[in-house]
């Protein structure tokens, strides 16, 4: 199946800092992302959509300005938490479909754990 | 957007038996919907899925029925074993841009 790369894996990092996480399709094109959050034994949220070359497409009660996304180009998108605090310590997980279509298999990304101190 | 709802939250079963997840969603344009596994530490995987243009589909021992008039979709593991166990959630979708996940279930194989 299709790989998507997530990085860093793990980021410590103090409060009032900004943190950037990184996903890649590695063997296809993806224009389009989701980011997820997920707390301990919870499910996934989804946060955003993001969309190569346009603005991100943020659900309902998540900070846009909290949480920058770029999709500067067909293989990459970043999260960036911005001024983090401990509250946004948790789980973030990107993932992109294969196909260009409107159903198609989700691919994630290994996941980032976010300690913010 | 659309709101998917799973049951049970945890499941215990023991070896051999039958594990069934269920999952309602509230948008009836919703014409995709997957299952994934969730092993502990690990990403989810796509375990099996199923459109809207079908009532039921099975691999192994696994399958996956769905009734859109009463917009459920429901995961059954036959023969459950060990590596069964893990965190399953089932997704609704309807356009490229939308994918909702249900909350969860943490599915327990005791040997």
């Amino acid at each position: 199946g299709a790989v998507v790369s997530q990085h860093p894996s793990r980021v410590i990092c103090k409060s009032g800092t900004s943190v950037k996480i990184e996903c890649r399709s590695l063997d296809f094109q993806a224009t389009t992302m989701f980011w997820y959050r997920q707390f301990p034994k919870q499910s996934l949220m989804l946060m955003a959509t993001s969309n190569e070359g346009s603005k991100a497409t943020y659900e309902q009660g998540v900070e846009k300005d909290k949480f920058l996304i770029n999709h500067a180009s067909l293989t990459l998108s970043t999260l960036t938490v911005t001024s983090a605090h401990p509250e946004d310590s948790s789980f973030y997980i990107c993932s992109a479909r294969l196909t260009s279509g409107n159903t198609g298999e989700l691919f994630f990304g290994e996941g980032s754990r976010l300690t913010v101190l | 957007g659309e709101n998917v709802e799973q049951h049970p939250s945890t499941l215990s079963v023991q070896e051999g038996d039958s594990a069934v997840i269920k999952c309602t969603y509230s948008d009836s344009a919703s014409n995709y919907f997957p299952w994934y596994k969730q092993e502990l530490g690990k990403r989810p995987q796509l375990i099996i899925d199923i459109r809207s243009n079908v009532g039921e589909k099975k691999d192994q021992r696994i399958a996956v029925t769905l009734n859109k008039t009463a917009k459920h979709f429901s995961l059954h593991i036959t023969e459950t074993q060990p590596e069964d166990s893990a965190v399953y959630f089932c997704a609704a979708s309807k356009s490229r841009n939308q994918f909702y996940f249900g909350t969860g279930t943490s599915l327990t194989v005791i040997p």
